[in-house]
């Protein structure tokens, strides 16, 4: 099992729906939670991060935690044709420092 | 906001020779930094943890001996791949790190002929 895990997708989500994207993990021990989006030949940009359970909202962006579920997951509202990318959600201890473990990523596509 | 850069952005080089690549946090001290790996169309890999005025910390399969980690100062750590083979042609990332995340720098590709 990986210790973080997501559907490598693609994704194919229509100008202006709503893109949800899921990832699920294994260590319990994780405390915080983050989503970047990569585009091709890209360096990771951050989303969003989450550290306690419930939502969290940032301009179209809102990321829900659910630890009891080791579920974190990322939607996109108003997806954009700019949003087509890989998004990685990646889990970090923080006993560890900031050292993150990435799941595979999933390749969103936004279709105008 | 947190900025990272790192050099070179791209490097062409023969099959043995070594290769150094900077990772500099450029508006805020890191004592911590990280290497990451990512091969074509796979997630960015863990390789090591550089910690200022210390030895790295390496992951499991990561060969110290083959990638030299030097983090001399809280804002330049250097990552430098020996007798580089076609194998180890990948894009380098570095994070650096900063309270509750990390600053990604742009990354470097590496391709080794």
């Amino acid at each position: 099992q990986k210790e973080v895990e997501q559907n490598s997708g693609p994704l194919s989500v229509p100008e202006g729906a709503i893109a949800s994207l899921n990832c699920t993990y294994s260590d319990r021990g994780s405390q915080s939670f983050f989503w970047y989006r990569q585009y091709s030949g890209k360096s990771p940009e951050l989303i969003m991060s989450i550290y306690s359970n419930g939502d969290k909202e940032d301009g179209r962006f809102t990321a829900q935690l659910n630890k009891a579920s080791q579920y974190v997951s990322l939607l996109i509202r108003d997806s954009q044709p700019s949003d087509s990318a890989t998004y990685l959600c990646a889990v970090n201890r923080f006993t560890a420092g900031n050292k993150l473990t990435f799941g595979g990523g999933t390749r969103v596509l936004v279709k105008p | 906001g947190a900025v990272v850069s790192q050099h070179p952005s791209w490097v062409i080089c023969k099959s043995g020779t070594s290769v150094k690549i900077e990772c500099r946090s450029l508006d805020f001290q890191a004592t911590t930094m990280f290497w990451y790996r990512q091969f074509p169309k796979q997630s960015l890999m863990l390789m090591a943890t550089s910690n200022e005025g210390s030895k790295a910390t390496y992951e499991q399969g990561v060969e110290k001996d083959k990638f030299l980690i030097n983090h001399a100062s809280l804002t330049l750590s250097t990552l430098t791949v020996t007798s580089a083979h076609p194998e180890d042609s990948s894009f380098y990332i570095c994070s650096a790190d900063r309270d509750l995340d990390s600053a990604f720098g742009p990354g470097t590709r590496l391709l080794v002929l």
